[in-house]
């Protein structure tokens, strides 16, 4: 266990709807990271946040957010969905140190019918 | 930005054998690099990293060299065992804007790594 949980595990939608996948980093950590994983692309760095601040932008579409609460938990919010969201979107969280290690959550699998 | 190339994209052994992933990096300034095992339906997870100060690192089967002056790094696995059957990622982190403070982990496309008994 990594200690960074994301909820849900799963989550099957149809296309256009909007979902929110939440995050819970490890204690202590104030730096939060959002991947995408799907089988072609690898894993994908979409936005990272610092104590609530947005703090470096991927490759995250204009139809995806997130926000990192005052308690740290993040929220990844994707709207419009298209079939080609369906991924792993991994959460990642680390102390906020350039150099030290991120520990990933067990991810979301998310699957757009 | 960082781009991250890994090779091979699958690699098959023998049990017993070494087994040997190379990456290369393109940003200067990234100064640490991480490996990342990810086993089927699971999350990556650390398994060894090494500093752009440091030339060689070693923990037990598992070893990293990183060149800085070619841009590139390996992962290499002794004497694998089919629990070393994965895939692997590297990643580089630098920072996002040249000069800038704001860092981002950028990560190869992986390697499937199969071990066979």
């Amino acid at each position: 266990d990594s200690g960074v949980t994301q909820t849900p595990k799963h989550l099957i939608t149809a296309t256009g709807q909007r979902v929110t996948l939440r995050c819970s980093p490890r204690s202590g950590d104030l730096s939060v990271y959002w991947y995408q994983q799907s089988l072609d692309q690898g894993l994908q760095f979409l936005i990272q946040y610092y104590n609530g601040e947005e703090r470096a932008k991927g490759n995250i579409l204009e139809r995806f957010s997130a926000q990192q609460f005052p308690d740290l938990h993040s929220e990844l919010n994707l709207s419009s969905l298209e079939l080609g969201d369906s991924a792993l979107y991994f959460c990642a969280s680390s102390v906020g140190a350039p150099d030290t290690e991120a520990f990933f959550g067990q991810g979301t699998r998310l699957t757009v019918v | 930005g960082e781009n991250v190339e890994q090779h091979p994209s699958t690699l098959s052994v023998q049990e017993g054998d070494s087994a040997v992933i190379k990456c290369t990096y393109s940003d200067s300034a990234s100064n640490y690099f991480p490996w990342y095992k990810q086993e089927l339906g699971k999350r990556p997870q650390l398994i060894i990293d090494i500093r752009s100060n440091v030339g060689e690192k070693k923990d037990q089967r598992i070893a990293v060299t990183l060149n800085k002056t070619a841009k590139h790094f390996s992962l290499h696995i002794t004497e694998t065992q089919p629990e070393d059957s994965a895939v692997y990622f590297c990643a580089a982190r630098g920072p996002i804007n040249s000069g800038g403070s704001n860092y981002k982990l950028t990560f190869g496309k992986g390697t499937l790594l199969t071990v066979n008994p």
